[in-house]
């Protein structure tokens, strides 16, 4: 497949255990921050959203989490599986007439069988 | 139902060539938006078109553009290529002003 990136953060976890993966940005306009999956040979896939106005979002196995007093979103996931194992971005949206989206550096999980 | 098609999949060109890469969005979804990806740079925002109107441009110089058509339809150009312009170039579309994009599987281009 095709590399995503080649100097990426690396988070490495056991199959079943628990994953949370940071991320920083940097707009305080930002109406929605997105959480995106990317596997090798692939586009970036919507896993969840949170709108600006609320700080915790849940969904099947993944929970989003937002503070916008240090300006830091996190994605928890729970009972990671091989799966799951992909880069993922946080991505944060604005509106400037039409909508921008500015993506983050990105994070390489690894899930150990 | 279909998803977002790029084509092509692959595409090698020589520096100073020009490039039309093409984006069909999914079916009813008409804002259509590129990015540009590198192992540097990650994944940066180009444009994002709704209606046949470009609504919002990144930060790239003026050699890259893009149209989109009555269908939704987008294509984007980049003309006099460079060597950092080699990427993976991403398309992504969503119905009216959702956030949740769908993205294509991208056309790798490499320039020599």
């Amino acid at each position: 497949g095709e590399s995503v990136g080649l100097h990426l953060p690396t988070l490495s976890v056991q199959e079943g255990d628990n994953s949370i993966i940071n991320c920083a940005y940097s707009n305080s306009a930002s109406d929605y921050f997105i959480w995106y999956k990317q596997e090798s040979g692939k586009g970036p896939q919507f896993i969840i959203d949170i709108r600006s106005n609320m700080d915790k979002r849940q969904g099947q196995r993944v929970t989003v989490l937002l503070n916008k007093t240090v300006k830091h979103l996190s994605l928890q996931i729970a009972a990671t599986q091989p799966g799951d194992s992909a880069v993922y971005f946080c991505a944060e949206n604005f509106h400037t007439g039409g909508f921008k989206t500015i993506f983050g550096a990105g994070t390489r999980l690894f899930v150990k069988a | 139902k279909a998803g977002v098609t790029q084509t092509p999949r692959y595409l090698i060109k020589t520096r100073g060539q020009q490039v039309t890469l093409s984006c069909s969005p999914i079916s009813g979804h008409r804002s259509v938006s590129w990015y540009q990806q590198t192992p540097g740079q990650g994944l940066q925002f180009l444009f994002e078109y709704f209606s046949e109107t470009q609504r919002n441009k990144g930060n790239f110089p003026g050699r890259f553009s893009g149209r989109q058509f009555s269908n939704s339809r987008s294509e984007m150009n980049v003309s006099t290529l460079e060597l950092g312009d080699s990427a993976l170039y991403l398309c992504a579309s969503s119905f009216f002003e959702s956030y949740e994009q769908y993205f294509g599987p991208g056309t790798r281009l490499t320039v020599t």
